[in-house]
């Protein structure tokens, strides 16, 4: 199986709104509704802040939301802080009962 | 809030056995309503899924790390293990347990990761 696709970086100043795709075939992204998103920051665990293409976890500000059209999903992040500053990975199961992984896109909040 | 713990040797020779444990503490292993995962990540690199096992002992491991993974259960210690075997420098790594909520599909809980280095 091979990896989801993701940008390498995106950037974008406080306030403003940015989008990260990932894409991947119809044996995972397109097949499933399984579609999570995970930030991390250096030297800590991922930490999950969409699953389920678009729904949020309790305690996650809804500044984070997902989407999906096809094989490509979507993580949108509105009023850019610089707290969001870190690296973003998407996940999808997949039509071999597995999970995959995208390669990480890390954001810059300038 | 269950919390999960990684141990084991941070550094291991190639050609050897790595084995690597996740305690988990404020929930069961047994509860049928979850995965318990081991992922990977190199540093500076992404994350690699690399297998769960489910409360029957139900295992999936990825297709390209089959050939060398085991994952186990210890229902008495409410552990679960990772064993990897004939390793490369390519095995180096931050590995993370992790709890997948069955019907969500998403990685819920991590452990904070343990470091392993492959050399000699």
């Amino acid at each position: 199986q091979s990896a989801l696709t993701q940008p390498a970086s995106v950037s974008g100043s406080p306030g403003q709104s940015i989008t990260i795709s990932c894409t991947g075939t119809s044996s995972d992204v397109g097949g499933f509704n399984y579609v999570s998103w995970y930030q991390q920051h250096p030297g800590k665990a991922p930490k999950v802040m969409i699953f389920a293409v678009g729904k949020r976890p309790s305690g996650v500000s809804n500044r984070f939301s997902g989407s999906k059209s096809g094989n490509t999903a979507s993580l949108t992040i509105s009023g850019l802080q610089a707290e969001d500053e870190a690296d973003y990975y998407c996940s999808s199961y997949t039509s071999s009962s597995t999970w995959v992984f995208g390669g990480g896109t890390k954001l810059t909040v300038l | 809030q269950v919390q999960l713990q990684e141990s084991g040797p941070g550094l291991v020779k190639p050609s050897q056995t790595l084995s690597l444990t996740c305690t988990v503490s404020g929930g069961s292993i047994s509860s049928g309503s979850f995965y318990w995962s081991w992922i990977r990540q190199p540093a500076g690199k992404g994350l690699e899924w690399v297998g769960h096992i489910y409360t029957s002992g139900r295992t999936t491991y990825s297709p390209s790390l089959k050939s060398r993974v085991l994952i186990s259960l210890d229902t008495s210690k409410n552990q679960f293990s990772l064993n990897l075997n004939s390793l490369t420098a390519a095995d180096t790594a931050v590995y993370y347990c992790a709890r997948v909520t069955i019907g969500v599909a998403s990685f819920d809980d991590w452990g904070q990761g343990t470091p392993v280095t492959v050399s000699s």
